[in-house]
């Protein structure tokens, strides 16, 4: 089934700065890869998603950059803000396409 | 608009006893329904999911069951509870037509097993 690698699972930048987190899939047939932020104690919310038939996707502040050949996608931050801190969390669909199956969280601190 | 309820929001339970958490979805119909648990401090697991009432597919083994009673419905059982059970269990909702689609999550039940 698929399997949806990331790193790091800890960053740490100063405010302003970039950061940057990496996911692997190895299911070659997906083609939908969605980033979620979760704070704590609350549930993940949807940040920003990209599909194969791009390969990458800018939201304000926040990118996405999608590499099929290689299996790997990232998301950029740029102009980090404290309130950017939180565990983001990448995803791939299964298979079957019916789930999507995330990578075990990155926890991003941005201190001031 | 399209929502998602998930009740109850934390629930403190002693091993063996049983559970049922429930969550439902408004605004939508056939909506694709997962169950998915957090443990502290990781990542989320994907433990069910529905593509339609009756339709349970399994992600992994354990003591947990799930129903789907009705379209908009998703429930998630256990007959006795485990002290590895504990965790932040999460309903999530997709459309019908399912790939390429965003899940959206509910608010969670934190479930500690004592």
């Amino acid at each position: 089934g698929e399997n949806v690698e990331q790193h790091p699972s800890t960053l740490s930048v100063q405010e302003g700065d970039s950061a940057v987190i990496k996911c692997t899939y190895s299911d070659s047939a997906s083609n939908y890869f969605p980033w979620y932020k979760q704070e704590l104690g609350k549930r993940p919310q949807l940040i920003i998603d990209i599909r194969s038939n791009v390969g990458e996707k800018k939201d304000q502040r926040i990118a996405v950059t999608l590499n099929k050949t290689a299996k790997h996608f990232s998301l950029h931050i740029t102009e980090t803000q404290p309130e950017d801190s939180a565990v983001y969390f990448c995803a791939a669909h299964n298979q079957a396409g019916t789930a999507l199956i995330f990578g075990k969280g990155t926890t991003l601190s941005v201190s001031s | 608009s399209q929502t998602i309820h998930q009740w109850p929001a934390t629930l403190v339970q002693p091993v063996g006893s049983p559970l049922s958490l429930e969550c439902t979805v408004e605004g939508t119909s056939n909506p694709n329904l997962y169950w998915y648990r957090q443990a502290a401090g990781r990542g989320l697991q994907l433990l069910f999911y529905s593509v339609g009432i009756g339709q349970i597919s399994s992600e992994v083994p354990q003591n947990l069951s799930a129903s789907r009673p009705q379209d908009r419905q998703f429930i998630l059982s256990s007959k006795k509870l485990l002290l590895s059970d504990s965790g932040f269990y999460l309903c999530a909702w997709t459309p019908l037509t399912g790939g390429n689609q965003p899940q959206h999550f509910g608010d969670g039940t934190r479930l500690s097993i004592l």
